[in-house]
């Protein structure tokens, strides 16, 4: 079946320190979208890849979609105290309506 | 917009009883998803609707759970009997055909004790 994996499980940075994040399918996406959770909340949409090797950028955050459609990355630059929480990835198949979520990596940034 | 909306926000129960959690979707949203998440097990898709009809129910645990969506407007997710490992915290999720991502409601903290 399905399978979303992202490493690191989790990761602790000192403030202004860089991230990053990965996320790998077992099967090819149509498109893959990230969330963030931040703790004791829910996850909150963050942005939606659709293209291969697609590359977005959100201020510090940048966003890559792989060649193959079956990986993709969330890298921040120069990590603050407000990126803490939980990442995750959500993968979708061609034709399907729902979302297979990733495991998550959750960041800790120690100021 | 309000956003979804979740009901109760934090539930304890004893072992046995019947649950049941309560969501709006967001209005003009036609898929509807209902996600546990634990420390161990992560966010599981449980079922989801379209069209206010069940697509993919394989994610629900067992017979114990069961959901209903009777309307565009609202969706209740039941555990009949509740047990012990099925506390955790329920979320709520809509979308729409035209935008894709999901929109999470607050979710719904169940303690089965």
């Amino acid at each position: 079946g399905q399978q979303v994996m992202q490493i690191p499980q989790y990761q602790h940075v000192q403030e202004g320190e860089d991230f990053t994040t990965y996320c790998n399918s077992s099967t090819t996406l149509s498109n893959i979208q990230w969330y963030k959770q931040r703790p004791g909340g829910h996850p909150v949409f963050l942005i939606q890849l659709v293209k291969s090797g697609e590359v977005k950028k959100q201020k510090r955050l940048t966003f890559q979609f792989g060649e193959a459609k079956k990986n993709s990355s969330l890298h921040i630059t120069a990590t603050q105290t407000t990126d803490v929480g939980t990442y995750f990835c959500a993968g979708r198949q061609t034709g399907a309506n729902n979302l297979f979520f990733g495991t998550g990596t959750r960041l800790t940034v120690i100021p | 917009d309000a956003g979804v909306i979740q009901s109760p926000r934090h539930e304890v129960t004893e072992m046995g009883q019947e649950v049941t959690l309560r969501c709006k979707p967001i209005s003009g949203h036609n898929s509807l998803f209902w996600y546990r998440q634990t420390m161990m097990r992560g966010l599981e898709l449980l079922i989801y609707f379209n069209n206010n009809v069940p697509i993919d129910d394989s994610g629900m645990p067992e017979d114990r759970f069961s959901a209903k969506m009777p309307n565009a407007s609202f969706s209740t997710l039941k555990i009949q009997p509740s047990e012990p490992r099925d506390s955790a915290v329920y979320f709520c999720a809509s979308s729409s055909d035209r935008e894709l991502s999901q929109f999470f409601g607050p979710g719904t903290r169940l303690t089965v004790l």
